[in-house]
């Protein structure tokens, strides 16, 4: 079964600091992993994707994340936080392969990122 | 680009009426979801398609109906509603990219539904 975890509900960092919001995964076959921004009253905003190759990926915003397959983790970072970057956060998980997942999302439950000036 | 729409934006109802919320989507993408978000519960699954005639029940299916007549279009029925089902309801598209993996999916701004 196919299952994401983010670890913690909250995350508080000073502005300028450098942020990481967790997110491991359980999925059978390749995993393709996505992060997702939600800001308040607002849809979903991608961020970033794995699918393959190189385990950093750069996204938006200046927003990271490295692909760990031996800890099965997908961790989102950024360098410098800002204080626009205070949303809710969400890592999803999609697996190959045919049948019953086909093309579906599983998300975590969500990590909410305050920066604070 | 529109992208995903969604309407209504906002709903109340009353226990036990019924209503439908549209999703439509200008990317001619082959996957569409409906999912609902509740505090402390991330978004669960309630019911995808994965093309124009076809649908299939996510993680949470009871008490919603869909239909996907044409392709854009993913409709979300709820045919008694009750208190339980108040939540933020999302749309969402996506498609499968080179060597069949499926890319990010793109989200509609959520409706707003309360049952009281």
């Amino acid at each position: 079964a196919q299952s994401v975890a983010q670890p913690e509900d909250q995350v508080n960092v000073a502005e300028g600091n450098p942020l990481t919001v967790k997110c491991t995964y359980s999925v059978s076959g390749n995993p393709y992993l996505f992060w997702y921004v939600q800001y308040p009253n607002r849809g979903l905003q991608f961020l970033l994707k794995y699918i393959t190759g190189d385990n950093l990926v750069k996204g938006s915003y200046g927003f990271e994340a490295e692909f760990n397959k031996s800890q099965t983790s997908f961790h989102l970072k950024k360098p410098s936080a800002l204080v626009s970057d205070s949303a809710l956060y969400f890592c999803a998980v999609s697996a190959s392969g045919r049948g019953s997942t086909l093309g579906r999302l599983y998300f975590g439950r969500g990590t909410q990122l305050t920066v604070w000036p | 680009n529109a992208g995903v729409t969604q309407t209504p934006k906002f709903r109340v109802l009353k226990t036990g009426q019924s209503m439908t919320l549209l999703c439509a989507q200008d990317m001619n993408h082959e996957y569409m979801y409906w999912y609902r978000q509740d505090p402390g519960m991330g978004l669960r699954l309630i019911h995808y398609s994965v093309g124009e005639g076809t649908t299939a029940k996510g993680e949470v299916p009871d008490g919603y109906n869909v239909s996907r007549l044409k392709k854009q279009n993913f409709l979300l029925g709820l045919e008694s509603a009750a208190p339980s089902q108040t939540s933020v309801y999302f749309c969402a598209s996506s498609y499968s990219g080179q060597g069949g993996f499926y890319t990010e999916a793109f989200f509609g701004q959520g409706t707003r539904l309360t049952v009281v």
